[in-house]
């Protein structure tokens, strides 16, 4: 399977610590997302690149929060000096360039990262 | 700015019975429109895409969904649930540009055999 593939499946650390997540896109994908989930909700969006471009950031992304994606491939997502308020569980999805006409090319999601901080 | 709602958290159905679950949008321009499924310990998979032409739409495992513009709404069914139906759905509409989504709180579908 050729997928959108995340590590860790799984990080407990404790409060403070940094953490970095990693993703692999799917290799013939050029855009990359990351989300982040909490138990009840749906997925809320974090950032997306463009190749190694990072092209939006949402609001939700403190200052704490770091993404790159430096050669276009693979992307990081670090969260520094975490708190009980990041855990939660961090989706990367990747997508083809948009193709012509209308449309959005749908996004293909990762099993994710679940952050516990305790 | 545009949000998604999808009015049941929790639904609880015996096999065989029919599916309806609710999704509103706010935007009233041109909208592309779609649900996600995540089955337990998978990742979140496409069910089913509106991007334009019949309003009525036809996904996998024998999901469909209607878009009604005058109602905003693009609501999921299916006749007949099975126990492997058992997952969490999630309507979902794009903003801007870049293809990101916003996604509704889910639905949490639970199928007694």
């Amino acid at each position: 399977d050729t997928g959108v593939s995340q590590d860790p499946r799984h990080k407990i650390t404790k409060r403070g610590q940094n953490v970095t997540f990693r993703c692999d896109p799917i290799s013939e994908h050029n855009r990359l997302y990351w989300y982040r989930q909490t138990l009840g909700q749906g997925p809320e969006f974090l950032t997306y690149f463009q190749n190694e471009a990072q092209l939006e950031k949402s609001r939700l992304l403190s200052d704490r929060f770091s993404a790159e994606r430096p050669k276009g491939s693979f992307s990081t997502l670090e969260i520094q000096r975490t708190e009980q308020g990041d855990s939660a569980m961090y989706l990367c999805a990747s997508s083809p360039r948009d193709r012509p006409g209308p449309g959005n090319s749908p996004l293909h999601f990762g099993n994710g990262t679940r952050l516990t901080v305790t | 700015a545009q949000s998604v709602s999808q009015h049941n958290h929790h639904v609880i159905l015996s096999e065989a019975a029919s599916l309806e679950l609710g999704c509103n949008y706010s935007y009233g321009g041109t909208v592309n429109l779609f649900w996600y499924v995540q089955y337990p310990g998978q990742h979140l998979q496409l069910l089913l895409k509106y991007f334009s032409g019949d309003p009525l739409v036809k996904g996998i495992k024998g999901f469909e969904a209607e878009f009604i513009k005058s109602k905003f709404s693009f609501n999921l069914r299916k006749p007949s649930v099975q126990w492997s139906d058992t997952a969490e759905y999630f309507c979902a509409v794009p903003y801007n540009q870049g293809g990101k989504l916003i996604f509704g709180q889910g639905t949490e579908l639970s199928v007694k055999p």
